[in-house]
């Protein structure tokens, strides 16, 4: 298994521009994730999704947006990239079979290093 | 609104020497605990985790977490550092009742010294 997947794995933007951030698993995860990391601040949930069409907000959702309409892939969409979304960013995927994903171990990506200028 | 703390952003110490990388939490109810570690340039990659049970839990690469309610602490343990150990570990908490998000602490860089 190649876990979870990012791509790609470095991107400098302009302001303005738009992008998205690929993730895959291959896990048969229901959940998956989307956090950015930024220096001293730990990691902030942007969006998440409990299952194929089904997504959520997180705690920074704002500048982004997502779809899920596979179980393998969940894209994140910046559309017009600001300074404030330099970040590392990074998707997760874990497996819930009860009510509630919190006691779940969630699987990491390699992240992806986005410099918006 | 739960929350992590972990009160210091780097530990030193020599290999061979046992570390302590601290962690509180503040939760309604009870918690979910997990650690988990960050070499350079990647992504986490998960610890251990305490759900209910024994208070002391074992994980990956002999380190250990005791769970103090009272204390309500979370803090990660090893009884002899290598330095390989030296990376950024993170602890992360959500509450026992239906889907709660995991809240992250900042982190604390673990540098172990030949």
């Amino acid at each position: 298994n190649a876990g979870v997947t990012q791509t790609p794995k470095f991107r400098i933007l302009k302001i303005g521009q738009s992008m998205t951030l690929q993730c895959a698993q291959d896990m048969n995860h229901n959940y998956m994730y989307w956090y950015r990391q930024d220096p001293g601040m730990g990691l902030k949930l942007i969006y998440y999704s409990v299952g194929a069409g089904i997504t959520d907000k997180g705690e920074v959702p704002n500048g982004y947006n997502v779809s899920r309409s596979t179980t393998e892939d969940f894209p994140l969409r910046l559309e017009l990239a600001a300074p404030s979304q330099t970040s590392v960013y990074f998707c997760a995927s874990s497996y819930s079979g009860g009510a509630g994903g919190s006691t779940d171990t969630q699987y990491f990506g390699p992240g992806t290093r986005l410099t918006v200028l | 609104a739960q929350s992590v703390a972990q009160p210091e952003d780097q530990v030193n110490v020599a290999e061979g020497n046992p570390l302590t990388v601290k962690c509180t939490y503040s939760v309604s109810g009870n918690p979910y605990l997990f650690w988990y570690v960050q070499y350079p340039n990647r992504g986490l990659q998960f610890l251990l985790k305490y759900i209910t049970g024994d208070n002391l839990v074992k994980g990956s690469y002999g380190f250990e977490a005791e769970f103090n309610k009272s204390q309500t602490s979370f803090h990660l343990k090893k009884p002899s550092a290598l330095v390989s150990d030296s990376a950024l570990y993170f602890c992360a908490v959500s509450p026992n009742t239906g889907f709660q998000k995991l809240v992250f602490g900042t982190g604390t860089r673990l540098l172990v010294s030949p």
